[in-house]
């Protein structure tokens, strides 16, 4: 196990609602991520971060917003929750060698009603 | 953006035979990486190529770098039932960049 750890590990919500999902590391990696992963669309990278209060926008970050006030926390924030996000959500980290592989976390699993 | 197709997109196989899967890509990769997702987990790296022609190996799992650096390709010999679960291939977006592309998957159900 790469040491993360993401919470919660499911989570029903209602449209409109706010939800924050959390990723720890205690790799002290630089790197973090999040991706979502749905049916036939494999996994998805919303948001990164490559530092501390460092974060990137992914491919799908409409609707979602991120924060890294410390390196071993990266923090997902649906501000208004759609039926859209429903979803499996991962973490992921990476050690700084541009050939070091990505760990995922074991994923949340969100969904909105 | 870019894009990695992946076929066949499942499997159907019977326990003993071998398999073998593909990612395409309308773009130049530098780095293949392969990933299997058990059911409720995260996906885990199984084997990671860097050069084009590349064939690399880990137990029964041998990926290949395509030489045109637009494709690579997964071979599951002797299959097993713990080989069931979602094969995906990655690259980076650029060369160094640390952002990861991902195929749809290939989901692989072995039959007893």
């Amino acid at each position: 196990d790469a040491g993360i750890t993401q919470s919660p590990r499911h989570k029903v919500t209602e449209t409109g609602t706010p939800v924050t999902l959390r990723c720890h590391q205690t790799e002290n990696h630089r790197y973090m991520y999040w991706y979502r992963q749905d049916p036939g669309h494999g996994l998805r990278l919303i948001h990164y971060s490559y530092g501390v209060k460092d974060t990137d926008k992914g491919e799908v970050s409409d609707g979602y917003s991120v924060s890294r006030s410390k390196t071993e926390d990266f923090l997902l924030t649906l501000e208004s929750a759609t039926s859209s996000q429903t979803s499996v959500y991962f973490c992921a980290i990476k050690d700084r060698g541009k050939d070091s592989p990505l760990h995922f976390g074991n994923g949340t699993r969100l969904t909105v009603t | 953006g870019q894009q990695l197709n992946q076929s066949p997109q499942s499997m159907f196989i019977q326990e003993g035979e071998d398999v073998s899967m593909n990612c395409t890509s309308s773009s130049i990769f530098n780095t293949w990486l392969w990933y299997k997702q058990d059911p409720g987990e995260g996906p885990v790296l199984l084997i990671a190529l860097y050069k084009a022609g590349e064939l690399t190996s880990n137990g029964r799992l041998t990926a290949q770098f395509g030489i045109t650096r637009k494709d690579s390709f997964l071979n599951i010999s002797a299959s097993i039932p713990s080989d069931v679960g979602i094969y995906f291939c990655a690259g980076p977006l650029a060369r160094g960049a640390q952002k990861l592309v991902f195929g749809q998957g290939t989901r692989l159900t072995i039959n007893p």
